[in-house]
């Protein structure tokens, strides 16, 4: 089985420019996560959706960021304008609500000049 | 949400066993405890999970106080590859928002 799959796996971009990161996760999961990690502020939860409805967002920086999940396969997170202190990486991870065991992507490195 | 509290970094010898505690003093009935992990470079990958008995699965033992306040996070042989940041986090559901905090950074010395 496929995991959960994330792309781009690297993204550089320049400050002001937009970004979108994409997020497939495991068929059948219900539940998706995306998390920001920094050395400084470790991992950060910044949204959560279950069925594909958004259940927290509170994490969310600010109004550059927005995510979606237009159906169950499918996740994507949006930074417009990006700024430098954008530059982390991005986790998506899902899982099966009745389980709990959320499965990581391998992250998507994004770089802000 | 409820908190846990782990120590910064540990050390361990290569082949020993291996203790990672955990407090959670203000654990709810229903929270499940989780412990994940993240080697260098790599999304975090779930370890093992609880309730109120003690665990084993092929990666580790978790080991869960009577109260429930505190538990503990077992690998009986200490890797090289065990080299990783170790996550203990509490989870009612997967409805929750699930918070990581620093973690326990764990060195294996060959």
């Amino acid at each position: 089985d496929a995991g959960v799959i994330q792309s781009p796996r690297h993204e550089v971009t320049e400050m002001g420019q937009e970004v979108t990161l994409r997020c497939k996760p495991i068929s059948g999961h219900n539940s998706l996560f995306w998390y920001r990690q920094t050395m400084m502020r470790g991992l950060e939860l910044l949204i959560y959706f279950n069925n594909n409805v958004p259940i927290d967002d509170s994490g969310m920086p600010e109004d550059r960021f927005s995510a979606k999940m237009p159906n169950a396969s499918f996740s994507t997170l949006k930074i417009q304008p990006s700024e430098p202190r954008d530059s982390a990486v991005y986790f998506c991870a899902s899982s099966l609500s009745s389980t709990g065991e959320l499965f990581f992507g391998e992250g998507s490195r994004l770089t802000v000049l | 949400d409820a908190k846990t509290t782990q120590p910064n970094s540990m050390e361990s010898n290569e082949e020993e066993p291996v203790h990672l505690p955990c407090n959670h003093s203000t654990i709810s009935g229903t929270d499940y405890i989780h412990w994940y992990r993240q080697l260098p470079s790599q999304g975090p990958e779930y370890v093992i999970h609880g309730l109120t008995s003690n665990v084993n699965n092929r990666m580790a033992s978790l080991a869960i106080a009577e109260d429930r306040k505190s538990s503990t996070l077992i690998l009986h042989r200490a890797t090289l590859r065990d080299a990783a940041v170790y996550y203990c986090i509490l989870m009612e559901t997967s409805y929750d928002k699930v918070i990581f905090g620093p973690g326990t950074s764990l060195s294996v010395i060959p």
